[in-house]
């Protein structure tokens, strides 16, 4: 099982700042097959970024994704009021084996 | 528009059984690979089960196997998960999901298992 490790767990910052999360394989994990969700309180999560750099439809170009093998991050350019929630990655290159990191929260400082 | 719709959540005690649905429209669901993802109240995202677009091949994570079955029927367009033996560490929101080749979910239903 390919384990994802987000970091940090919780990330600090004010609004306009640039937010950088991290998400770190055990294992190389294809692009093709690497998300990050958006999840606000009591909503499903929202799909913001999959083959690790590709922006879902709807999605502000201030969100971005790079990395690969097993390093990946997603980062915000200019935070607004709205993006201080949790965000997830994921990896799903393996159907029988799909795994989620344990969460970064966005908190305002 | 693409969209899947879970139902069939509730309050059921453990030991109890409880069968969910998923109904897919704006797409082709015969061609595409399901899954069941929930979450725990206050807790991350848990991959529960795939299947195959035939329907001829599942996985279940180890948490499930042997408790949950997952099904599907492409001529009514929809997906089910059958949850047996239902313990209270399965209270969670169960989501209706396809990750390839790109990802899409639903809102997902709430299942509780309480005496």
């Amino acid at each position: 099982e390919i384990v994802l490790t987000q970091s940090p767990g919780t990330l600090s910052l004010s609004p306009g700042e640039r937010a950088t999360l991290s998400c770190r394989a055990s294992q190389s994990v294809s692009s093709t097959y690497l998300a990050w969700y958006q999840q606000k309180p009591g909503q499903a999560p929202r799909l913001l970024i999959y083959g690790a750099s590709s922006r879902a439809i709807g999605i502000p170009d201030r969100f971005s994704g790079s990395g690969s093998g097993t390093d990946f991050t997603l980062t915000i350019s200019r935070l607004e009021p709205e993006d201080f929630v949790l965000y997830y990655c994921q990896q799903y290159g393996s159907s029988f084996r799909i795994t989620f990191g344990q969460g970064t929260r966005l908190e305002i400082k | 528009e693409v969209q899947v719709v879970e139902s069939g959540g509730g309050l059921v005690q453990p030991g109890g059984s409880l069968r969910l649905s998923c109904a897919a429209s704006g797409f082709i669901f015969s061609s595409y690979e399901m899954n069941w993802v929930r979450q725990a109240p206050g807790k991350g995202l848990e991959w529960v089960s795939y299947i195959s677009r035939s329907g001829s091949t599942t996985y279940y994570a180890d948490s499930v196997k042997g408790r949950f079955i997952i099904s599907r029927d492409n001529a009514k367009n929809s997906l089910y998960l059958q949850m047996n033996s239902l313990r209270t560490e399965d209270t969670a929101v169960y989501y209706c999901a396809s990750f390839k080749p790109r990802p899409f979910w639903g809102k997902g239903t709430t299942v509780t298992v309480s005496s």
